[in-house]
């Protein structure tokens, strides 16, 4: 299995709505990503997990918050959300050291918050 | 931290032609440099990377070259096809000990026209 899935694929949420997206790795990565992206913008990093440990918080609003229950699973939980969130939130996974280097992003999840 | 920066915006093309896209980076530490293609409502997706200590590598149309000292890196894509037009992004990292954080370029739209 050379994949990240994602799910759902598409989501709308009202704002005082209570949703989780989900990402999921048998690659043996120890690395995972979440990263947001807006039209017509580069992705951009929110979250780093290593070894199922929060390494990297790039400042962001903590109605989204991060969960990495075991080495192949990571969620992005989502409360209160603002409508300019909406964007494509993309998972991805890396191995960690060893020379092995690159990203596989899953195919995102749109979220649109109404 | 990281910055990149990535030139032209937006590249049009003939079928056939040559396109050159440009990155630089800021941080002299940066040990690894990955391209992605993304299609419209799709993933990123990886389409050739260089690590610091090569400066020049081929995959078929596709070459990627680096200059450390300038801090510079460029895509070169030979004989362009209309599969070929997406946007194209770049990227730096420092592989970290325990993962890799990319940080991404603005993104070049190219055309590929018939």
């Amino acid at each position: 299995d050379t994949e990240v899935t994602q799910t759902p694929k598409h989501l709308v949420m009202g704002m005082t709505n209570k949703k989780s997206l989900k990402c999921e790795q048998h690659m043996g990565h120890r690395a995972m990503y979440w990263y947001k992206q807006k039209a017509k913008k580069p992705p951009e990093l929110m979250f780093v997990y290593s070894y199922e440990k929060l390494s990297i918080n790039e400042s962001v609003p903590s109605r989204f918050s991060p969960e990495c229950p075991n080495s192949s699973l990571l969620n992005l939980h989502l409360h209160a959300l603002q409508p300019e969130d909406s964007a494509l939130y993309l998972c991805a996974s890396s191995h960690v050291g060893g020379g092995s280097y690159g990203y596989t992003f899953g195919s995102g999840t749109r979220l649109t918050v109404v | 931290g990281e910055n990149v920066e990535q030139h032209p915006s937006t590249l049009s093309v003939q079928e056939g032609d040559s396109a050159v896209i440009k990155c630089t980076y800021s941080d002299s530490a940066s040990n690894y440099f990955p391209w992605y293609k993304q299609e419209l409502g799709k993933r990123p997706q990886l389409i050739i990377d260089i690590r610091s200590n090569v400066g020049e590598k081929k995959d078929q149309r596709i070459a990627v070259t680096l200059n450390k000292t300038a801090k510079h890196f460029s895509l070169h894509i030979t004989e362009t096809q209309p599969e070929d037009s997406a946007v194209y992004f770049c990227a730096a990292s420092l592989m970290n000990t325990g993962f890799q954080k990319l940080v991404f370029g603005t993104g070049t739209r190219l055309l590929v026209s018939p």
